[in-house]
């Protein structure tokens, strides 16, 4: 069984200042990571995946996450924060077995709100 | 072409309508989903259709009935719907059914029940 855990349910940046949203998850197989971001009213956006190659994974947008096995973590971070980044984000998890289907296990989501 | 379409974007319907939902990707890709969030949750895996084939149904009610016509398109039906089926579904696709793919998500369309 796999389960994903944000650590944060909200995190409040001012717009220029760094931006770190925790992950952290479990799995019984190799996993894939994804972060993926929505905007109020619209579909999941993918900002990034890790699928085993370079444990540091940059995304769209400048946003980039590092996959640490030994914290089984997946945090996301972004260096400088702008407006247009205030939105819902989740972590996710899928793991790389074929199967019948692929089940995406979703963390509980972080609201990043950005202050100007 | 790399995204997936859906309509209608929002519908509203009564508890002895019956609506269908659309979901179209051109991307070639063999795997289709349809999820249901509500607001303020991650969304709910509902179906998934693998090269066209029914692959998982995670309990959902008969009320809903899934459809996929051809590997470009996926339908939701809804019938007889009730007031907490209200929310915004989302269809997504994957290159093929494994977990080394992304999903490709959908705008989603917004369905209230009265």
């Amino acid at each position: 069984a796999q389960s994903v855990t944000q650590l944060d349910s909200h995190v409040s940046v001012s717009e220029g200042t760094p931006v770190l949203l925790r992950c952290n998850y479990s799995s019984s197989y190799s996993p894939s990571l994804f972060w993926y971001v929505q905007h109020p009213n619209k579909g999941l956006q993918l900002l990034l995946k890790y699928t085993s190659a370079a444990t540091l994974v940059k995304g769209i947008n400048g946003f980039e996450a590092e996959f640490k096995k030994s914290e089984t973590s997946f945090h996301l971070t972004k260096p400088s924060a702008h407006m247009s980044d205030a939105a819902e984000y989740f972590c996710v998890v899928s793991d790389r077995i074929k199967a019948a289907g692929n089940k995406l296990t979703f963390g509980g989501g972080t609201r990043v709100l950005v202050k100007p | 072409d790399t995204e997936v379409t859906q309509t209608p974007k929002h519908l509203v319907m009564g508890m002895t309508n019956k609506k269908s939902l659309k979901c179209e990707q051109h991307m070639g890709h063999r795997a289709m989903y349809w999820y249901k969030q509500k607001a303020k949750k991650p969304p709910e895996l509902m179906f998934v259709y693998s090269y066209e084939k029914l692959s998982i149904n995670e309990s959902v009610p008969s009320r809903f009935s899934p459809e996929c016509p051809n590997s470009s398109l996926l339908n939701l039906h809804l019938h007889a719907l009730q007031p907490e089926d209200s929310a915004l579904y989302l269809c997504a696709s994957s290159q093929d059914p494994s977990g080394y793919n992304e999903q490709f998500f959908g705008p989603g369309t917004r369905l209230t029940v009265l």
